[in-house]
Protein backbone atom coordinates (compact mmCIF):
# COMPACT_ATOMS: atom_id res chain seq x y z
CA UNK A 1 0.00 0.00 0.00
CA UNK A 2 0.88 3.38 -1.12
CA UNK A 3 2.26 5.70 1.81
CA UNK A 4 1.19 9.35 1.61
CA UNK A 5 2.93 11.01 -1.42
CA UNK A 6 4.15 14.41 -1.68
CA UNK A 7 5.53 16.11 -4.95
CA UNK A 8 7.60 17.56 -5.59
CA UNK A 9 10.32 16.73 -4.02
CA UNK A 10 12.53 20.17 -4.15
CA UNK A 11 11.08 23.10 -5.51
CA UNK A 12 13.24 26.28 -6.73
CA UNK A 13 11.41 29.99 -6.39
CA UNK A 14 12.01 33.71 -6.90
CA UNK A 15 10.27 36.12 -4.34
CA UNK A 16 6.71 36.84 -6.13
CA UNK A 17 6.29 33.76 -7.70
CA UNK A 18 3.94 30.67 -6.60
CA UNK A 19 4.48 27.66 -5.41
CA UNK A 20 1.97 24.64 -5.72
CA UNK A 21 2.70 21.49 -3.51
CA UNK A 22 1.37 18.56 -4.12
CA UNK A 23 -0.14 15.73 -1.52
CA UNK A 24 -1.92 12.68 -1.83
CA UNK A 25 -3.02 10.50 1.06
CA UNK A 26 -3.61 7.16 1.68
CA UNK A 27 -5.95 5.24 -0.21
CA UNK A 28 -9.39 5.74 1.72
CA UNK A 29 -8.14 8.69 4.47
CA UNK A 30 -9.99 11.81 3.44
CA UNK A 31 -8.13 14.25 6.00
CA UNK A 32 -5.39 15.99 4.76
CA UNK A 33 -2.93 18.58 6.82
CA UNK A 34 -0.32 20.63 6.00
CA UNK A 35 2.55 21.76 7.76
CA UNK A 36 5.86 24.23 7.40
CA UNK A 37 8.59 23.78 8.89
CA UNK A 38 10.72 26.34 9.21
CA UNK A 39 14.70 26.58 9.46
CA UNK A 40 15.22 26.40 12.99
CA UNK A 41 11.77 25.71 14.11
CA UNK A 42 9.47 23.43 14.82
CA UNK A 43 6.57 22.43 12.78
CA UNK A 44 3.63 25.12 12.56
CA UNK A 45 -0.31 23.98 11.36
CA UNK A 46 -1.01 25.32 8.60
CA UNK A 47 -4.20 24.10 7.12
CA UNK A 48 -6.63 21.10 7.16
CA UNK A 49 -9.04 19.34 4.77
CA UNK A 50 -11.31 17.03 5.12
CA UNK A 51 -13.91 15.81 2.46
CA UNK A 52 -13.42 18.37 0.58
CA UNK A 53 -13.37 21.20 2.76
CA UNK A 54 -11.20 23.44 4.74
CA UNK A 55 -11.68 22.57 8.31
CA UNK A 56 -9.25 24.89 9.91
CA UNK A 57 -6.45 27.09 9.53
CA UNK A 58 -3.16 28.04 11.46
CA UNK A 59 -1.91 31.36 11.86
CA UNK A 60 -0.57 32.04 8.46
CA UNK A 61 -1.39 34.59 6.00
CA UNK A 62 -4.12 34.25 3.05
CA UNK A 63 -1.41 34.04 0.45
CA UNK A 64 -1.22 30.60 1.93
CA UNK A 65 -3.96 28.67 0.42
CA UNK A 66 -5.41 25.27 -1.12
CA UNK A 67 -7.77 22.75 -1.97
CA UNK A 68 -8.65 19.15 -1.87
CA UNK A 69 -9.83 17.77 -4.62
CA UNK A 70 -12.55 14.90 -4.93
CA UNK A 71 -10.15 11.97 -4.76
CA UNK A 72 -9.05 13.46 -1.25
CA UNK A 73 -5.38 14.67 -3.03
CA UNK A 74 -4.54 18.08 -2.28
CA UNK A 75 -3.00 21.12 -3.22
CA UNK A 76 -1.30 23.40 -0.94
CA UNK A 77 -0.83 27.72 -3.46
CA UNK A 78 1.67 29.99 -1.64
CA UNK A 79 1.48 33.20 -3.50
CA UNK A 80 3.61 35.68 -3.89
CA UNK A 81 6.60 33.95 -2.17
CA UNK A 82 8.71 35.55 0.28
CA UNK A 83 12.08 34.42 1.23
CA UNK A 84 10.87 33.62 5.00
CA UNK A 85 8.65 31.03 3.09
CA UNK A 86 11.98 28.97 2.54
CA UNK A 87 10.97 25.71 4.46
CA UNK A 88 10.38 21.90 4.26
CA UNK A 89 6.26 21.66 3.83
CA UNK A 90 4.86 18.46 5.08
CA UNK A 91 1.73 17.26 4.27
CA UNK A 92 0.08 14.20 6.61
CA UNK A 93 -3.26 12.09 6.14
CA UNK A 94 -5.40 10.35 8.28
CA UNK A 95 -8.64 8.60 8.41
CA UNK A 96 -12.27 10.76 8.46
CA UNK A 97 -13.33 8.60 11.72
CA UNK A 98 -9.85 9.03 13.22
CA UNK A 99 -8.84 12.07 13.42
CA UNK A 100 -5.82 11.62 15.66
CA UNK A 101 -4.03 9.17 13.88
CA UNK A 102 -1.45 11.17 11.23
CA UNK A 103 0.70 9.76 8.23
CA UNK A 104 3.12 11.80 6.87
CA UNK A 105 4.85 12.34 3.56
CA UNK A 106 8.81 13.09 2.84
CA UNK A 107 8.03 16.87 2.34
CA UNK A 108 8.77 19.06 -0.06
CA UNK A 109 11.45 21.56 0.16
CA UNK A 110 11.05 24.40 -0.85
CA UNK A 111 13.60 27.35 -1.51
CA UNK A 112 12.89 30.98 -2.62
CA UNK A 113 15.47 32.79 -4.00
CA UNK B 1 4.84 31.21 24.91
CA UNK B 2 4.72 27.65 23.35
CA UNK B 3 1.98 25.28 23.91
CA UNK B 4 4.41 22.46 23.47
CA UNK B 5 7.81 22.50 25.26
CA UNK B 6 10.67 19.83 25.14
CA UNK B 7 13.86 18.89 26.71
CA UNK B 8 16.65 18.57 26.31
CA UNK B 9 16.79 20.68 22.77
CA UNK B 10 20.10 18.42 22.21
CA UNK B 11 21.27 15.05 23.74
CA UNK B 12 24.35 12.80 22.97
CA UNK B 13 24.35 9.54 24.70
CA UNK B 14 26.74 6.56 24.10
CA UNK B 15 25.56 3.41 22.47
CA UNK B 16 23.68 1.62 25.07
CA UNK B 17 22.18 4.23 27.55
CA UNK B 18 18.72 4.48 28.61
CA UNK B 19 17.30 7.77 27.35
CA UNK B 20 14.68 10.02 28.12
CA UNK B 21 12.82 12.58 26.65
CA UNK B 22 10.43 14.63 28.08
CA UNK B 23 7.47 17.03 26.36
CA UNK B 24 5.24 19.20 28.44
CA UNK B 25 1.80 20.92 27.30
CA UNK B 26 -0.65 23.36 28.37
CA UNK B 27 -3.66 22.47 26.08
CA UNK B 28 -6.60 20.56 26.66
CA UNK B 29 -5.60 17.57 24.35
CA UNK B 30 -7.55 14.28 22.80
CA UNK B 31 -3.72 12.70 21.83
CA UNK B 32 -0.59 13.25 22.12
CA UNK B 33 2.01 12.00 19.55
CA UNK B 34 5.78 11.38 19.55
CA UNK B 35 7.50 11.68 16.01
CA UNK B 36 10.59 10.45 14.69
CA UNK B 37 12.52 13.11 11.63
CA UNK B 38 15.47 11.89 10.30
CA UNK B 39 18.01 13.96 7.89
CA UNK B 40 16.05 15.30 5.13
CA UNK B 41 13.12 15.57 6.87
CA UNK B 42 11.44 12.38 6.34
CA UNK B 43 8.25 12.34 9.72
CA UNK B 44 7.49 8.74 10.83
CA UNK B 45 5.09 8.55 13.81
CA UNK B 46 6.12 6.22 16.91
CA UNK B 47 3.47 6.92 18.96
CA UNK B 48 -0.07 8.38 19.93
CA UNK B 49 -1.34 7.95 23.33
CA UNK B 50 -4.17 9.40 25.39
CA UNK B 51 -3.33 7.57 28.35
CA UNK B 52 -1.15 5.30 29.83
CA UNK B 53 1.98 3.89 28.50
CA UNK B 54 3.05 2.35 25.09
CA UNK B 55 5.92 -0.32 24.16
CA UNK B 56 6.94 -0.72 20.78
CA UNK B 57 10.91 -2.44 20.62
CA UNK B 58 13.18 -0.52 22.62
CA UNK B 59 10.86 2.35 22.35
CA UNK B 60 8.33 3.44 25.54
CA UNK B 61 5.82 6.64 25.68
CA UNK B 62 4.20 7.15 28.66
CA UNK B 63 1.28 10.24 29.55
CA UNK B 64 0.26 11.98 33.02
CA UNK B 65 -3.08 13.36 31.43
CA UNK B 66 -3.33 15.70 34.95
CA UNK B 67 0.44 16.70 34.92
CA UNK B 68 -0.08 17.04 31.27
CA UNK B 69 3.25 15.43 30.87
CA UNK B 70 4.79 13.25 28.20
CA UNK B 71 8.03 10.74 27.99
CA UNK B 72 9.86 8.82 25.49
CA UNK B 73 12.06 6.24 26.12
CA UNK B 74 14.72 4.31 24.04
CA UNK B 75 16.31 1.23 26.06
CA UNK B 76 19.81 0.10 24.37
CA UNK B 77 20.48 3.32 22.36
CA UNK B 78 21.90 3.25 18.98
CA UNK B 79 23.36 4.91 16.83
CA UNK B 80 20.40 4.45 14.12
CA UNK B 81 18.16 6.14 16.79
CA UNK B 82 20.16 9.57 15.73
CA UNK B 83 17.23 11.40 15.13
CA UNK B 84 15.34 14.53 15.84
CA UNK B 85 12.18 13.47 18.22
CA UNK B 86 9.05 15.68 17.74
CA UNK B 87 6.40 16.09 20.29
CA UNK B 88 2.64 16.80 19.29
CA UNK B 89 -0.20 17.10 20.74
CA UNK B 90 -4.15 17.63 19.70
CA UNK B 91 -6.00 20.42 21.05
CA UNK B 92 -9.52 20.96 19.34
CA UNK B 93 -9.24 20.99 15.25
CA UNK B 94 -5.65 22.19 16.13
CA UNK B 95 -1.73 20.20 16.59
CA UNK B 96 0.75 21.54 18.36
CA UNK B 97 4.04 20.61 17.90
CA UNK B 98 7.21 21.19 20.24
CA UNK B 99 10.75 22.39 18.88
CA UNK B 100 12.07 18.68 18.79
CA UNK B 101 15.00 17.06 20.52
CA UNK B 102 17.81 16.44 18.59
CA UNK B 103 19.21 12.86 19.79
CA UNK B 104 23.00 11.35 18.46
CA UNK B 105 23.62 8.56 19.65
CA UNK B 106 27.53 7.96 19.43
CA UNK B 107 29.32 4.03 19.00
Amino acid sequence: EAGVTQSPTHLIKTRGQQATLRCSPISGHTSVYWYQQALGLGLQFLLWYDEGEERNRGNFPPRFSGRQFPNYSSELNVNALELEDSALYLCAGGPRLAKNIQYFGAGTRLSVL
Amino acid sequence: KNEVEQSPQNLTAQEGEFITINCSYSVGISALHWLQQHPGGGIVSLFMLSSGKKKHGRLIATINIQEKHSSLHITASHPRDSAVYICAVRGGNQFYFGTGTSLTVIP
